[in-house]
């Protein structure tokens, strides 16, 4: 079976600038999360989706949005990019929920905000 | 909601000692406590879990111990070897209707095992 596969891997913006990262769960998992990750504040929880629809949302603020396909495939995006956004962004799937049992992450995507 | 407090951030033991790593947390509803561990560039993979319904677990030299009324729990590795060298993340899941909870992680400790 194939692992949790985050795309892009890297990627470099400027201020202003808007990101879409791509998720794409374990097949069979109906759930993905997404989380930040930086050095002083460990994972931070973005939101979850589950068969298509946000269940839980952190707090992070409405510039840091979501979705998820039909396919269970999940996007988050970031509009107007501000320095504090560089971080690896990590998503990790499941079949039922993160309360439920393992969570299986991505390799996780780098952003950097010039 | 749910915060999950996790000290120490940093910890440094010898090999064949001790670790121990704690966690408080604030929802009393959680239930369900897992440990994930993340080695240097890669991803958090899960290591032990523990449901409310018991109060300790051991899987091997890993064992977590859960006190549902301090609302704390704890990691605890024997026999340290270098390879357990990493950062560990506990998190504490506050669950409503069912499947539905989200995973909330402390802030983690750096493990490091000095041969």
């Amino acid at each position: 079976k194939a692992g949790v596969t985050q795309t892009p891997r890297y990627l470099i913006k400027t201020r202003g600038q808007q990101v879409t990262l791509s998720c794409s769960p374990i097949s069979g998992h109906r759930s993905v999360s997404w989380y930040q990750q930086t050095p002083g504040q460990g994972l931070q929880f973005l939101f979850e989706y589950f068969s298509e629809t946000q269940r839980n949302k952190g707090n992070f603020p409405g510039r840091f949005s979501g979705r998820q396909f039909s396919n269970s495939r999940s996007e988050m995006n970031v509009s107007t990019l501000e320095l504090g956004d560089s971080a690896l962004y990590l998503c990790a799937s499941s079949p039922e929920g993160p309360s439920t049992g393992e969570l299986f992450f991505g390799e996780g995507s780098r952003l950097t905000v010039l | 909601g749910e915060n999950v407090e996790q000290h120490p951030s940093t910890l440094s033991v010898q090999e064949g000692d001790s670790a121990v790593i704690k966690c408080t947390y604030s929802d009393s509803a959680s239930n369900y406590f897992p440990w994930y561990k993340q080695e240097l560039g890669k991803r958090p993979q899960l290591i032990i879990d523990i449901r409310s319904n018991v109060g300790e677990k051991k899987d091997q030299r890993i064992a977590v111990t859960l006190n549902k009324t301090a609302k704390h729990f704890s990691l605890h590795i024997t026999e340290t070897q270098p390879e357990d060298s990493a950062v560990y993340f506990c998190a504490a899941s506050n669950i409503s209707g069912g499947s539905q909870g989200n995973l909330i992680f402390g802030k983690g400790t750096k493990l490091s095992v000095k041969p």
